[in-house]
């Protein structure tokens, strides 16, 4: 089944342990992205990527950190994680190609950071 | 800056009848539409999309309409059931000239299916 796996699903954790989040997807999608949802905010991407070995910031990278060493991974790195980095967040893949750029989204990662 | 939103938080419909979700986008050169449909405790689900170039497109039970001119985007789902009860999503996709891909959502509509 073509799908975006996340793990985990939920995690608690406290203010300053290294977390990582993370992410694959077997559909061999060059682009993927995560994207962190908090209420009345809809989803704000973090980071993405076009392609292995290729990331770059979306609109709120700060704290975050992610790599892309092969093609169906994209883990999401939180180095010390702060409260303010407590929210739902969603891998996603797509072929990012004109005329084919469906989002494929995995099912979520719940953070709360104490 | 560029920006995609949605006109209301909630709606309420009755099931049965027609729903229609509005959104708004304020960069002209978005491409390419999404709607996306997110239940709870999933991530999101694509429903249908439409390309600039168009300026309707039909699914089962649901027509999206991209009215380019006032900057507007509706998604109508034909008689509501409860399992449309969701957040939904627009998207707005921009291809750059080198390549580059951003896709920007709205904040989203909460429908509630009154049974």
């Amino acid at each position: 089944e073509a799908q975006v796996t996340q793990n985990p699903r939920y995690l608690i954790t406290v203010t300053g342990k290294k977390l990582t989040v993370t992410c694959s997807q077997n559909m061999n999608h060059e682009y993927m992205s995560w994207y962190r949802q908090d209420p009345g905010l809809g989803l704000r991407q973090i980071y993405y990527s076009m392609n292995v070995e290729v990331t770059d910031k979306g609109d709120v990278p700060e704290g975050y950190k992610v790599s892309r060493k092969e093609k169906r991974n994209f883990p999401l790195i939180l180095e010390s994680p702060s409260p303010n980095q407590t929210s739902l967040y969603f891998c996603a893949s797509s072929l990012a190609r004109r005329r084919d750029e469906k989002l494929f989204f995995g099912s979520g990662t719940q953070l709360s950071v104490l | 800056g560029e920006s995609v939103g949605l006109h209301l938080p909630t709606l309420s419909v009755q099931e049965g009848d027609n729903s229609i979700i509005n959104c708004a986008y304020s960069n002209s050169a978005s491409d390419y539409f999404i709607w996306y449909k997110q239940e709870s405790g999933k991530g999101p689900q694509f429903i249908i999309d439409i390309r600039s170039n168009m300026d309707k497109r039909q699914g089962q039970r649901v027509t999206v309409l991209l009215n380019k001119t006032v900057k507007h985007l509706s998604l109508q789902i034909a008689a509501t059931q409860p399992g449309d009860s969701a957040v939904y999503f627009c998207a707005g996709l921009r291809w750059g000239m080198d390549s580059s891909y951003k896709l920007i959502f709205g904040s989203g509509t909460r429908l509630l299916v009154r049974p």
